[in-house]
């Protein structure tokens, strides 16, 4: 079974929108973190926000804030008023204890292209 | 540095070839991970350094694939025998440590092309 999944492969959106874009994972482990990252055209995987498992809020950073239901093992994404430059590919990402101490790596979905419209 | 780098950006390489990619984490990152992206596709993990040694390795697809990071800095990811399919862009990243809140700060990639 896939670990993250993104069942939005394009978005198309309006500018000064709002978007909401969907990832649910999968883990039987109690300590996890979740991850969004923004990958425009350039290339470059940048941090959005980050939401440990047992957060009792939801992260919010700036108009990026994350949605989080952990009975539904469910993390979106919300941008509040989108602008042209949020035209980007956006990942989901779950971080897992690992065996030996510490953390695995982080294990991506397969992203959502996220097109603002003017 | 101020943040991760990644030589050569771009790679280009004839099938059969022997290619390195080097990677240079923020200072005092002790944390290294490499991935591998597909066009259209999610990083896919490949290993990853705590220090000097790979403390996860089981996302390199063969052992055509190898990585080392003697000093506990500096990267470099090896792949002998280049295929047409080991082209993608090699993405690292760097964290302060391997604890589970840090977050991964990826550099721009290198692209390698097998033709």
């Amino acid at each position: 079974a896939q670990k993250i999944t993104q069942t939005q492969p394009g978005m198309f959106v309006q500018e000064k929108e709002a978007v909401t874009l969907d990832c649910t994972y999968d883990t039987s482990d109690p300590s996890y973190g979740l991850f969004w990252y923004k990958q425009p055209s350039s290339g470059e995987m940048i941090f959005l926000i980050y939401q440990g498992s047992y957060d009792q809020q939801n992260a919010t950073e700036g108009r990026y804030s994350l949605n989080f239901q952990k009975a539904r093992k469910s993390a979106n994404l919300v941008i509040s008023a989108s602008q042209l430059g949020d035209s980007a590919m956006y990942f989901c990402a779950m971080r897992e204890p690992h065996s030996g101490g510490g953390a695995d790596g982080l294990t991506f979905g397969k992203g959502t292209h996220l097109i603002i419209q003017p | 540095g101020a943040g991760v780098s990644q030589t050569p950006s771009n790679k280009v390489t004839e099938k059969g070839k022997y290619v390195e990619l080097r990677c240079d984490p923020i200072s005092g990152h002790t944390a290294l991970y490499w991935y591998r992206q597909s066009l259209g596709q999610g990083p896919e993990f490949l290993i990853y350094f705590q220090g000097t040694g790979a403390a996860d390795d089981s996302g390199l697809p063969n052992d055509r694939f190898f990585a080392v990071r003697p000093e506990g800095s500096v990267s470099t990811l090896k792949i002998q025998r280049t295929e047409r399919g080991d082209s993608a862009m090699y993405l690292c990243a760097s964290s302060p440590d391997s604890s589970g809140a840090n977050v991964l700060t990826f550099g721009a990639g290198s692209r390698l092309t097998v033709l």
